[in-house]
């Protein structure tokens, strides 16, 4: 049972463009969502993270959009720049903390020059 | 602080060899955690630890086994391997007990079971 779905798997925008990766939970007592971002060969590294009792979170080009009653949350990044080429996470936790993740799949962002 | 580290980088073991996956952090976390990253799978939880001394089982718990004899270290062990968990493992940890607390990932270890 997937928790978290994700998409969508990969996704190519062009240098300037809005990227926007979707992510979806089933699981109601979830109360931390963060996104992590992957580069090739290396660890995830967390990019931003929203709580349940917000609609938005933003920070510099990168935006959470989160809709509880749809149990729904999205990422939005503006003006892509190809340094932003990277795997992006969605993930959810419970208990307000980032212990026992559970993670999206995964979306592969191509940002073209 | 070098954060999260975590060797080796790569692994290739035969089917039915042991081996265990170091991990250790200098930031003085309490919780540490291990998950497998597969093609198209996201990441999955191993087993993770609350404390030293302490540890639970996660998502994908099998053919793994973990241990907590310090606060900064947190090795993986692979009792018998077999294909299936040819995978890049991350560790990674937190300061627990802080709401909203950001979890800090190693760089990875490749591993490859023939």
């Amino acid at each position: 049972q997937q928790q978290v779905k994700q998409s969508p798997q990969s996704l190519i925008v062009q240098k300037g463009g809005i990227s926007i990766i979707n992510c979806a939970y089933e699981n109601t007592a979830f109360d931390y969502f963060p996104w992590y971002q992957q580069f090739p060969g290396k660890g995830p590294a967390l990019l931003i993270a929203i709580r349940p009792d917000v609609s938005e979170k933003k920070e510099g080009r990168f935006t959470i959009s989160f809709n509880k009653s749809a149990k729904q949350f999205s990422l939005h990044i503006m003006d892509s720049q190809p340094g932003d080429s990277a795997t992006y996470f969605c993930a959810a936790s419970i208990k307000g903390g980032s212990e026992k993740l559970v993670f999206g799949k995964g979306t592969k962002l191509t940002v073209n020059p | 602080n070098a954060g999260v580290t975590q060797t080796p980088k790569f692994q290739v073991l035969k089917t039915g060899q042991s081996m265990t996956l170091q991990c250790a952090q200098d930031m003085n976390h309490e919780y540490m955690s291990w998950y497998r990253q597969d093609p198209g799978m996201g990441l999955r939880l191993i087993h993770y630890s609350v404390g030293a001394g302490i540890t639970d089982q996660g998502e994908v718990p099998n053919g793994y086994n973990v241990s907590r004899s310090t606060t900064e270290d947190f090795p993986l062990r692979l009792l018998s391997a077999a294909p299936s968990q040819t995978s890049v493992y991350f560790c990674a940890s937190s300061n627990a007990g802080i709401s909203y607390n950001e979890q800090f990932f190693g760089p990875g270890t490749r591993l490859t079971v023939l």
